[in-house]
């Protein structure tokens, strides 16, 4: 079965940081582009960032860009998201999905991992 | 960036009934317009993808069309499971953009 697994999520404080993962299972990860979206209460979906099958590409939003960082390992099929100095405006369900080239439509998500940054 | 403007940004309708969703974009994007459906707390679904064609395992009654900037969503019958928010997204360039949904209620 094809699918994408996210977590780390959690409680952080203003200014915090984590790290969420997205482990990919019944396809071949290395060979997909993959994003992550985030969706926050009584909000729209985001788009948050974006990278190429071999990570050697990445794209950022203006508003988590210089705070997070997107990575991948190809050899542990998982894809990573590192978040620094999170803020109120972060909270919110974030969800890995992949896409089959650059141009194409997210055709497989995760369920998503919820951060919420309060103190 | 480009600009997602969708509308309505909700709609009731009745079982049966034929539901149209429209998503204008700032500037041309060929046809590189995503739709998804969304219910709550659940991940998005790819519905339409390149504007007009069906995702795998997506019944018939839903189609896309347009191209350059204006796309439209229609769900030729509307059935009990088909009541969710729906999203269009432009892949042509990033940032990736959503539009900012259409909530489909029960009258």
């Amino acid at each position: 079965e094809v699918q994408l697994v996210e977590s780390g999520g959690g409680l952080v404080q203003p200014g915090g940081s984590l790290r969420l993962s997205c482990a990919a299972s019944g396809f071949t990860f290395s060979m997909y582009w993959m994003h992550w979206v985030r969706h926050a209460p009584g909000k729209g979906l985001v788009w948050v960032s974006r990278i190429n099958s071999d990570g050697s590409s990445t794209r950022y939003a203006d508003s988590v860009k210089g705070r997070f960082t997107i990575s991948r390992d190809n050899a542990k099929n998982t894809l990573y998201l590192q978040m620094n100095s999170l803020s109120a405006e972060d909270t919110a369900l974030y969800f890995c999905a992949r896409v089959r080239a650059e141009k194409w439509g997210m055709d497989v998500w995760g369920q998503g991992t919820t951060v919420t940054v309060s103190s | 960036d480009i600009q997602m403007t969708q509308s309505p940004s909700s709609l009731s309708a009745s079982v049966g009934d034929r539901v149209t969703i429209s998503c204008r974009t700032s500037q041309s994007i060929i046809n590189y317009l995503n739709w998804y459906q969304q219910k709550p707390g659940k991940a998005p679904k790819l519905l339409i993808y390149a504007a007009s064609s069906l995702q795998s395992g997506v019944p018939a009654r839903f189609s896309g069309s347009g191209s350059g900037t204006d796309f439209t969503l229609t769900i030729s019958s509307l059935q009990p499971e088909d009541f969710a928010t729906y999203y269009c997204q432009q892949s042509y360039s990033t940032p990736l953009t959503f539009g900012g949904g259409t909530k489909v209620e029960i009258k």
